[in-house]
């Protein structure tokens, strides 16, 4: 079965610091990868996604960025964070189509 | 842009009511999805609908597709605490990437 793994669960981070944000996907080949930052119990905001190695759209200018080195890994990082980075990230697959999305479990991200 | 709107942002109520939450939206999409998710966790799909006037039935759960597949609704009957947690519906059209447009969210409490 398909299981998708991210990393850390919560992160607290000095202004101007760097961050990595780790997602991966098992179970499965050649996914869509997304991620979704998420205001305090509101709708999710795309902000990357991926439909293969290498491969990355940006859906809002910001200060992060993300890479998909592996075919079932992907990436977000920011060289240096904003206090308004702070944040839920959620990192999900799907395959293509009309299907349902997985997640993973988050990542609380709070700048300091 | 697409948006999709959810009513009503928060519902506080005792077990045992029924309750219906909508989602809206000016754009036609080829899939609706709705999910739940609890505080700290990734969303989880409950259901998908695909086709318009579509009905599915999830237990206490019915979930509706319009028409014309603008909206959604989502209808629980006798609410139980375990329903309790914010419900998100989300768009999605057929495509490369495929991509899921949330909607702004609705929390919802059941109290004993």
């Amino acid at each position: 079965s398909q299981t998708i793994h991210q990393w850390p669960a919560t992160l607290v981070q000095p202004v101007g610091s760097p961050l990595s944000l780790e997602c991966t996907v098992e179970g499965t080949s050649n996914p869509n990868l997304y991620w979704y930052r998420q205001a305090a119990g509101r709708g999710l905001q795309l902000l990357f996604y991926s439909v293969g190695i290498g491969q990355i759209s940006s859906e809002v200018p910001q200060n992060l960025s993300a890479s998909r080195p592996q075919d079932r890994q992907f990436i977000l990082s920011s060289k240096k964070l904003l206090l308004s980075d702070s944040g839920f990230y959620l990192c999900a697959w799907s395959s293509t189509g009309i299907g349902g999305y997985t997640f993973g479990s988050g990542t609380r991200l709070t700048v300091v | 842009t697409q948006l999709l709107e959810q009513s009503p942002q928060f519902l506080s109520i005792q077990e045992g009511e029924n309750l219906t939450v909508y989602c809206n939206s000016s754009s036609v999409f080829s899939s609706l999805q709705w999910y739940r998710q609890e505080p700290g966790e990734g969303p989880v799909l409950l259901v998908t609908v695909v086709t318009g006037g579509e009905v599915k039935k999830l237990k206490r759960l019915t979930f509706q597709f319009g028409d014309a597949r603008k909206d959604s609704s989502l209808h629980i009957t006798a609410a139980q605490p375990g329903d309790t947690g914010l419900y998100l519906c989300a768009g999605r059209n057929t495509g490369t990437a495929s991509k899921l447009t949330f909607g702004t969210g609705t929390r919802l409490q059941v109290t004993l």
